[in-house]
């Protein structure tokens, strides 16, 4: 089956760095999203790889492995507003999004 | 307006009760979604319209029917709904279905809370 793994919850000091990890195992590969949600709000857009190597997008950046199945969300500096989940999801071969649980992100001051 | 707008944000409704949710978007898309989310599960996609047809039923029950009177709204009727339906519906839209023209974005509502008691 399919499969997208990410950690339940994860928790930060505000103004550090936080990785959240994402690995995936689905039949065939065309792309790799991440989403940002607050809570009670509409989860949000924040990257899409489809090549390997890393994205940067101001204080987020995205990682993609392809031959690992494997990407990460790279927050910095973070900032008490960062606290929220995180959402992977994966394009599989027959274009359906494979949707992880989500990463829930505590930031502590 | 502008984005993905549900309503209503709250809903409580017994099991015999009927209800329907709504949702509206002006950003000129072509394809609209339902998706499920429950506490610590993975999105769960609904149905799926694109071009205001019917692409995709993921196997939902009967108990929820939809329908897509125009391409900015679509509706999700609700009938003898059971407790374990007590989740948050999300609505999203993209310019068109995923998958027919490379990464398509999707943009979400603010969904709408559902408690079947």
């Amino acid at each position: 089956g399919q499969n997208i793994d990410q950690p339940t919850e994860m928790t930060a000091t505000e103004g550090a760095i936080v990785q959240i990890n994402c690995t995936y195992q689905t039949s065939g590969f065309n792309g790799l999203f991440w989403y940002q949600q607050h809570a009670g709000e509409a989860p949000t857009f924040l990257s899409y790889n489809v090549l390997d190597g890393l994205e940067e997008k101001g204080r987020f950046s995205s990682f993609l492995s392809r031959s690992k199945g494997y990407s990460y969300l790279l927050l910095k500096e973070l900032q008490m507003k960062d606290s929220a989940s995180y959402l992977c999801a994966v394009m599989d071969s027959n274009y359906q999004l494979i949707w992880g649980a989500g990463t829930k992100l505590i930031i502590k001051p | 307006e502008t984005g993905v707008t549900q309503t209503p944000r709250h809903l409580v409704m017994g099991m015999t009760n009927k209800k329907s949710l709504k949702c509206e978007q002006h950003l000129g898309h072509n394809a609209m979604y339902w998706y499920k989310q429950s506490a610590k599960k993975p999105l769960e996609l609904m149905f799926v319209y694109s071009l205001e047809e019917r692409v995709e039923n993921n196997s939902v029950p009967s108990r929820f029917s939809p329908e897509c009177p125009n391409s900015s709204h679509l509706f999700l009727h609700l009938h003898t709904l059971q407790p374990e339906d007590s989740a948050l519906y999300l609505c999203a839209s993209s310019q068109d279905q995923v998958g027919v023209s490379g990464a398509n974005v999707l943009t979400f509502g603010a969904g709408s809370r559902l408690t079947v008691l």
